[in-house]
């Protein structure tokens, strides 16, 4: 299994800000995403977090709105941009631990809770 | 797009009490599906993965089937406890990327 650590556990902010999540892993993953839960509905990719290139965004996200950073293979950063209160979700950091094959679970981390005002 | 539905959104039982949920998706590209559990301020954690037709896996308590034919998979706990209160989540793997499509989720609250 791996250890993630992601912070903020939680955060309330205000419209027009921005918020940068940190997503630190106890071992090297080639396989990170970021997910987020909005209130009421599924568990939704926004995108898969590539070490050493950009980020692979899922139909419906930009880079723009949700920048990504993975500087290495233990650490990745999503920034929520220019929040609105549509944006207050739980947010989800994950990796698949191995190659990332058919039959590897996905470990999160704790989330972090995000309500925008 | 891929459509996974779960059923039903809440559930409510006594402790003791036996209960199931389902999961439904497309049949076709099928690769795996998994299920997980999420506790009220932890993190979402794995039960079981299957990727065959006719599978079925147990944890305890908790079991699941999956049936990639029809294109469902069912999740059993026998003898529910208050501590197996959580939202129960499937999700099917739309291709070998890790990638995973999410039901909405199945909450179940175990009253003691």
């Amino acid at each position: 299994s791996a250890v993630i650590s992601q912070k903020p556990s939680r955060d309330i902010c205000q419209r027009g800000t921005s918020l940068t999540i940190q997503c630190q892993v106890d071992s090297q993953v080639t396989m990170m995403f970021w997910y987020r839960q909005q209130p009421g509905q599924s568990l939704t990719l926004i995108a898969t977090a590539n070490q050493g290139s950009e980020a692979t965004y899922e139909s419906g996200f930009v880079i723009d709105k949700f920048p990504i950073s993975r500087p290495n293979l233990t650490f990745s950063t999503l920034t929520v941009s220019n929040m609105s209160p549509e944006d207050s979700s739980i947010y989800l950091c994950s990796v698949a631990l191995g190659q990332g094959g058919l039959d590897s679970p996905l470990h999160f981390g704790n989330g972090t809770r995000l309500t925008v005002t | 797009i891929l459509n996974v539905e779960q059923s039903p959104q809440s559930l409510h039982v006594q402790e003791g009490d036996s209960t199931n949920f389902t999961c439904s998706f497309p049949s076709s590209n099928f690769y795996a599906l998994h299920w997980y559990r999420w506790e009220t301020a932890k993190s979402p954690e794995a039960l079981f993965v299957m990727t065959l037709n006719g599978d079925e896996k147990k944890k305890g308590r908790i079991s699941a089937t999956l049936n990639t034919k029809e294109g469902y998979s069912y999740l059993y706990i026998k003898g529910s406890q208050p501590e197996d209160s959580a939202t129960y989540l499937c999700a099917v793997n739309s291709g070998n990327t890790g990638k995973l499509i999410f039901g909405q989720g199945t909450t179940l609250q175990v009253k003691p």
